[in-house]
């Protein structure tokens, strides 16, 4: 079945810090959304990406969708204590035109004191 | 609007009983989502609906578990005989059109069976 790879797992990094976290996929997707998730909540859509190439921003999130539609990364910059918590990738849509959205397992980002 | 309103947020049952939940989507979202999160894992897909009709199931989803979309607007997630291994967190989302994929998540039901 369709996985999604992310890395890394966890990081850690001192406040004020930029962050990178990418997703790959062993198959094509029509769309990629990245997510943040706070303890005891639901995921929060950050950014969607609809077109291989295309690179997004939301404030200090910059996300890409690889040109090859099997990656996508994520970029963070100038971290600030809120941007504490984990974020997903997920993909969408593939060559069986299959709807559903697959998750990553997750990158846990930690802000040291 | 207020977003996809899910309820209960917490449910505490015995093993053998069966529980419902209940997901609320974005008023007019035609799609409709359930997934499953365990500790440290992504969601996991269980099923979707496009307006009343239910498009997949994940293997995830034994017969024990059932998902109904009747009107095409709010849905449940009923699990009966509960197992310890049912646990997790079960998370509704919704999408407004076909074309258009962002899905916005519900704070989720958490589900603990003793």
């Amino acid at each position: 079945g369709q996985q999604l790879n992310q890395s890394p797992q966890s990081m850690f990094i001192q406040e004020g810090e930029d962050v990178s976290m990418n997703c790959t996929s062993s198959s094509i997707f029509n769309t990629w959304l990245w997510y943040k998730q706070d303890p005891g909540e639901g995921p929060v859509l950050l950014i969607a990406l609809y077109k291989a190439g295309e690179l997004t921003s939301n404030g200090r999130l910059t996300a890409q969708f690889g040109i090859t539609r099997k990656d996508s990364f994520l970029n963070i910059s100038a971290s600030i204590p809120s941007d504490v918590g984990i974020y997903f990738c997920a993909g969408q849509g593939s060559v069986n035109r299959d709807d559903k959205i697959i998750f990553g397992k997750g990158t846990r980002l930690h802000i040291l004191p | 609007d207020t977003g996809v309103s899910q309820d209960p947020r917490h449910k505490i049952t015995k093993r053998g009983q069966n529980v419902t939940f209940r997901c609320d989507p974005i008023s007019e979202h035609n799609r409709l989502y359930w997934y499953r999160q365990t500790l440290g894992q992504g969601p996991e897909f269980l099923t979707y609906f496009q307006n009343e009709a239910q498009l997949e199931k994940s293997r995830l989803l034994s017969d024990r578990f059932s998902a109904e979309r009747p009107k095409g607007s709010f849905s449940t997630l009923e699990i009966q005989r509960t197992e310890q291994g049912d646990s997790a967190m079960y998370l509704c989302a919704s999408s407004p059109r076909r074309s258009a994929t962002e899905a916005f998540f519900g704070q989720g039901t958490r589900l603990t069976v003793v």
